[in-house]
């Protein structure tokens, strides 16, 4: 089982909504993820936030909002978004940012999302 | 951005082969990773490489940091249907921006049992 955990598992939702995207790790990592997955690609990074605060944002568009509440949760903030941004939306944390062995990333199962 | 070169794109094989697959590069890294993603679920970390000749497994699972350190390469041995799925490797680099890690397109595995 992951030690990350995301949901909702499965999100529908119009281009007019919003919602947000959640995930919680109890690992005692520092260093957290937001990746998007097309299918059969590989993931994408969005932003990442280490030691609470936003360590990367690689130029995401901003219908896409990150936040970090506390060191164990991440969310996701979603609004006005394009059919387009449709993916596999993965979670993921690590012990921290840069050093080698520290920097394996353990991903949560992730969630599906469908705009309409 | 910058990618892995992996190969095989894909592999059918039969049940009890072994498989081999592997990322190349012309940067050198510092990191190697394997990664497997079943259908609908988030990529599960395999072996993790940190040293140029390093040899690691897990299981049936061999992995190889390679000498030159511009190239990875993963070993299944004895494969059986539940190694179905999609085989990521990424990579570190040595030099510059080292946070990020760097993907490979990856490997589609079918095992026809």
């Amino acid at each position: 089982d992951t030690e990350v955990t995301q949901t909702p598992k499965h999100l529908v939702m119009g281009m007019t909504n919003k919602k947000s995207l959640k995930c919680e790790q109890h690992m005692g990592h520092r260093a957290m993820y937001w990746y998007k997955q097309k299918a059969k690609k590989p993931p994408e990074l969005m932003f990442v936030y280490s030691y609470e605060k936003l360590s990367i944002n690689e130029s995401v568009p901003s219908r896409f909002s990150p936040e970090c509440p506390n060191s164990s949760l991440l969310n996701l903030h979603l609004h006005a978004l394009q059919p387009e941004d449709s993916a596999l939306y993965l979670c993921a944390s690590s012990e921290a940012l840069q050093f080698a062995n520290t920097g394996e990333l353990f991903f949560g199962e992730g969630s599906r999302l469908t705009v309409l | 951005g910058q990618q892995l070169n992996q190969s095989p794109q894909s592999m059918f094989i039969q049940e009890g082969e072994d498989v081999s697959m592997n990322c190349t590069s012309s940067s050198i890294f510092n990191t190697w990773l394997w990664y497997k993603q079943d259908p609908g679920e988030g990529p599960v970390l395999l072996i993790a490489l940190y040293k140029a000749g390093e040899l690691t497994s897990n299981g049936r699972l061999t992995a190889q940091f390679g000498i030159t350190r511009k190239d990875s390469f993963l070993n299944i041995s004895a494969s059986i249907p539940s190694d179905v799925g999609i085989y990521f490797c990424a990579g570190r680099l040595q030099a510059g921006n080292n946070r990020k890690l760097i993907w490979g397109l990856g490997t589609s595995l079918a095992v026809n049992p």
